[in-house]
This record gives structure tokens, sequence and C-alpha cells, in this order.
């Protein structure tokens, strides 16, 4: 079975300040995806970044980037420049092709705070 | 592209009734549908697993009886929840995933209030 953990209940940050959330995952798949979602107050779950774990490049979407750790399984999410449009949860999930389907395992989540 | 609608957005029943929540892809056919639940600050727990044609797949621990699922074409799938009470309130969540698509498309979410 997938676990994934995330350690940080809750973090803030000033806006226009660089924030980086945790998130660690076990598994004894060799192919997976890994997700990063934010669930703003609406609780529209919204993807933010995804990495492929064949790929050894960090993704990276604008202000969003990864630093993916393959062999300590890890995979962290820094949002640059904070904008107070940042406030949600932002949940790490894990997924990979099992039974045909990408199941999700998410993590507990991250309340991430900007603070003007 | 990539749109999954949820209806209705929030649903108040009384105690012993039943609810059926939509989940529709409207811009794509949706091989498998996976249904969530999510509690107050709390991260979604997946319920089951639904594919086009088939019985749906429940998690441990989920009452298939009381969760009805039904996935009748590639582009809706429905939650019923039969002799609701006050303890299955929560928020529902579906998503969507589609052929050659590695990637699960969200719901806007459903409240469901048993009084």
């Amino acid at each position: 079975a997938q676990t994934v953990t995330q350690s940080q209940p809750e973090m803030s940050v000033q806006e226009a300040e660089t924030v980086t959330l945790s998130c660690t995952y076990d598994t004894s798949e060799s192919n997976y995806y890994l997700f990063w979602y934010k669930q703003p107050p609406s609780r529209q779950m919204i993807l933010v970044i995804r990495q492929e774990a064949y790929k050894q490049q960090n993704a990276t979407e604008n202000r969003f980037s990864v630093n993916f750790q393959k062999a300590a399984k890890s995979f962290s999410l820094k949002i640059s420049d904070s904008q107070l449009g940042d406030t949600a949860m932002y949940f790490c999930a894990f997924a990979y092709s099992g039974a045909g389907s990408y199941q999700l395992t998410f993590g507990k989540g991250t309340k991430l705070s900007v603070i003007p | 592209g990539a749109v999954v609608s949820q209806h209705p957005s929030r649903v108040i029943c009384k105690s012993g009734t039943s609810v059926k929540i939509e989940c529709r892809s409207l811009d794509f056919q949706a091989t498998t549908m996976f249904w969530y639940r999510q509690f107050p600050k709390k991260s979604l727990m997946l319920m089951a697993t639904s594919n086009e044609g088939s019985k749906a797949t429940y998690e441990q621990g989920v009452e298939k009886d009381k969760f009805l699922i039904n996935h009748a074409s590639l582009t809706l799938s429905t939650l019923t929840v039969t002799s609701a009470h006050p303890e299955d309130s929560s928020f529902y969540i579906c998503s969507a995933e589609g052929l050659g698509r590695d990637e699960q498309y969200f719901g806007p979410g459903t409240r469901l209030t048993v009084t």
C-alpha cells in the first residue's frame, strides 16, 4: 500500500516571499506520478503541478516548482513570490496505474496562509 | 477542456431519505470515475472507483449498500446515499479520468447535510 505524509499541518508566509511545503511517500512501485493539489476555500480541487517518476528533471509551473528526490521518496513544493490567492489547503498525492486506473492517495494536507 | 460538474452543489435532506448526486464529464469521455468524501479540515478519502458499465469497486469500510454508485454512461456517474443519517453529512467530491489521460479531473463537490 502507498502512503503519503505531509508533516506540516499549517504554514504561513509573507506575501512575495518563498515557501516550501514538504511531502514524503512510501511505495514499492517504480512507475508512478506525484501531484500537488490546491484546495482554496471554494473547495474546488485544482492541480498545481505533477511529476512523472521516470523523469529526473524537476517539474515547474510558473511560480511553482518541485524538488523530487526519488531515492529519498521526497516531493516538496516551492512557491515563489507568494500571493494572497495562494492561501489554501495543499495536498500532496501519489498515483500509479494499479488496476488500469490512476488511483490517488492523498496526504493529510498543509494549510498555507499568505500574510499581506 | 476537462471539465467535471456535480449536481447539486448543496443538498439538505431528512434522516431516512435517499439523495442522489450526479457527476458529469462535460467535454471528455470518462472511462473511470472516483468518489471521495471529505470531512471538515481533513483530506479526501476515496470511497469507490467506478468504470463505465461495470460494478463499482468500494474501498474497505465503505458500505456498498448505503452508497450506491452507478456509472451508466461515459459521461455520467451517480452516487446515491440511501437511508441517510446525520453522520452521512459531509462534502462529497467526484473526479473523472479519461481514456489516455493519466490524470483525474475534479468536480466542485457537493455538500450534503442530513437533518
